[in-house]
Formats: C-alpha cells, structure tokens, sequence
C-alpha cells in the first residue's frame, strides 16, 4: 500500500529557517511534490523532485532521498505570509494509473513574529 | 493561474438528495481529476478522467459517480448525499506531456445535513 506521514503542525519565528519532513512508502515511485495551501485556498504548486538531490528555488528547497523514502521542504528567510499547511504528494504507478498523486496529511505552519 | 472553475461555491443539502458539482478549464489539459479534502485526511482522490469519455476510480469513489462529455467539463455526482460526504471538494487538471504539476481549483464546499 501507500503511506505518506508528515508533522502535523510546526511553528517558527520570522526571518527563521524551517524544514517540513516527509517519509513515503509507496510502489512504482514517479515524483514528489510539495504543495502550499493557504487556509481556505486551493492548493499551489511549490516543488517537484524525481531523482535524488536538492531543489533550490528562492527561499524553498526540496531535497529528495528515494533509498530513504524521504523528502524535506526547507523555507528560508520566513515570513508571515508562509503560515499555511504544506502537503506532500507522491506520484507512481497504483492501480495501474501512473499520473495520480497521493497527498499526505499536510503541516499546519505557523509563523510567529 | 490556470483557468479552472468550480460550481457551486457554496452548497448545503440534505441527505438522499443529488448533488452534481462542475469543474470547468480553459486549459485544455487531457487529464481532470475530483479530490475531497477533510482534516486529517489531506487531499483524498475519488475520480479522475484521462480524456472524453474516459474516467477511472481513486482511493475513495464509493457513493460518487463522474462524467466528461467535453474536454473542459468533468462532473461530479452525489446520487444520494450522505452526511459522510460532507467535505470540501478540489477539481485539479494536468498535462502530462507538457508540465508534472496538478493544478486546482478554488474548491467547493459541501454541507450535508
């Protein structure tokens, strides 16, 4: 079967650094994702990670280990706007559809002054 | 931001009524997929379409139908609403041949009471 565990809450001060874990277990492994969803907004598109290493765009990396199952989001320099809930999604081959993601319960970030 | 809308915004029913909700892009993206979000949960896949016509089952689909007669409309049917089924509902769309990310829609929350 699949799993995907994350925190499910985190917080943090401005200007901080922050790193958000992700462990997944799944078959036919195909990508990870981490999106951003802000309290009552859809979902938004932050990272995607398919081979092993780290994804650095602006203040969010991504860094992924698929010998581990892990992946983490690293947010620099924060600021208040990134309180929102953080969600991993993996993508592989279950039951026979390769392009369905399976999304991970999320992190409840909150970011103090 | 991708065009994707969701209607209704907003709906209250009671139970054993249907319900259908629409998702509706601009895009031309080949696959649609219907999410439900509840806490705890995260993101849960009921349905997807990877074309006119053609649909398949997620994790959760039990009690939902959908239909894609047209390209830019995937439909979701509550044929007899239970209160299990209160939650808030993403639309999403990608194109795999051109771009990983999913992208979502502004969501639909439903109340069954």
């Amino acid at each position: 079967g699949q799993n995907i565990d994350q925190p499910t809450e985190m917080t943090a001060t401005e200007g901080a650094i922050v790193q958000i874990n992700c462990t997944y277990q799944t078959s036919g492994f195909n990508g990870l994702f981490w999106y951003q969803q802000h309290a009552g907004e859809a979902p938004t598109f932050l990272s995607y990670n398919v081979l092993d290493g780290l994804e650095e765009k602006g203040r969010f990396s991504s860094f992924l280990s698929r010998s581990k199952g892990y992946s983490y989001l690293l947010l620099k320099e924060l600021q208040m706007k990134d309180s929102a809930s953080y969600l991993c999604a993996v993508r592989g081959y279950f039951s026979g559809g390769y392009n369905k993601l399976i999304f991970g319960a999320g992190t409840r970030l909150a970011v103090h002054p | 931001d991708a065009g994707i809308t969701q209607s209704p915004r907003h709906k209250v029913t009671e139970t054993g009524t249907p319900v259908t909700l629409r998702c509706h892009q601009t895009e031309n993206h080949r696959y649609m997929y219907w999410y439900r979000q509840d806490p705890g949960h995260g993101l849960r896949l009921i349905h997807y379409s990877y074309g006119v016509k053609d649909t398949d089952k997620g994790e959760v689909s039990d009690g939902y139908s959908v239909s894609r007669s047209k390209t830019e409309d995937f439909l979701l049917t509550l044929e007899s609403a239970t209160s299990s089924q209160t939650s808030v509902y993403f639309c999403a769309i990608s194109d795999p041949d051109t771009s990983n990310e999913q992208f979502f829609g502004p969501g639909t929350r439903l109340t069954v009471l």
